[in-house]
């Protein structure tokens, strides 16, 4: 069965500091994979999205992301959090030729000053 | 501007009173797709269309229709809405299948 595990409710970082946010997943086939933030009252944002190639992805806002298939992750890195970066994150998880995403429950991070 | 955009953005109504949420893109998209989303589950798939006239159900689709007459309008229909359908829905749409989703802003439902 497909899932996702995001396995930090709410991570609270200070500005300037690095972030790491983590998300595994499980997926019978070889699996797209994406970063989605939301702010309040917004839709979300597509940060990045992995397909093939190279594991390691670059997005915007500068994050981050690698792929490990070993691991079954796609954890996304920022190597220095804004404030404007508080908002809510989702990892997602597709297939080549499906139209469905499959989300974790999300990650909310709070920057303290 | 390339957008999703979806109405109401909120609405507070009663139990069986039927509600449409319009959806629209500007992007000549074919996919488009319905999500609800809910306090510690994420973003759930209520229906998909893969292009004008062809539509199917996601993982959700208890209590909803969607219709796909043209291919920018994607709306959602809730012919008797409950509490339990009480949640934030998201209208998204892609390109092609191997592309990310667009999203819209949302739209909150309360259903008293």
């Amino acid at each position: 069965a497909q899932s996702v595990t995001q396995p930090d409710i709410h991570i609270t970082v200070s500005e300037g500091a690095s972030l790491e946010l983590r998300c595994n997943y499980s997926y019978g086939a070889t699996p797209y994979l994406f970063w989605y933030v939301q702010s309040p009252g917004q839709g979300l944002q597509l940060l990045l999205k992995y397909f093939s190639g190279d594991t390691l992805v670059q997005g915007i806002k500068g994050f981050e992301a690698e792929f490990k298939r070993s691991q079954s992750s796609f954890n996304l890195r920022k190597p220095s959090v804004h404030w404007s970066d508080a908002a809510e994150y989702f990892c997602a998880v597709g297939a080549a030729g499906a139209n469905n995403l499959f989300f974790g429950t999300g990650t909310r991070l709070t920057v303290i000053p | 501007e390339a957008q999703v955009t979806q109405n109401p953005r909120y609405l507070i109504t009663v139990t069986g009173k039927k509600l449409t949420v319009t959806c629209s893109q500007n992007m000549n998209h074919e996919y488009m797709s319905w999500y609800r989303q809910d306090p510690g589950l994420g973003l759930r798939q209520i229906y998909y269309s893969m292009n004008v006239e062809v539509t199917d159900k996601g993982d959700v689709p208890e209590g909803y229709k969607v219709s796909r007459k043209e291919k920018r309008n994607f709306p959602l229909i809730l012919e008797s809405p409950s509490p339990n359908q009480t949640s934030l829905y998201f209208c998204a749409s892609k390109r092609d299948l191997n592309q990310p989703q667009h999203f819209g802003d949302g739209t909150r439902l309360s259903i008293l």
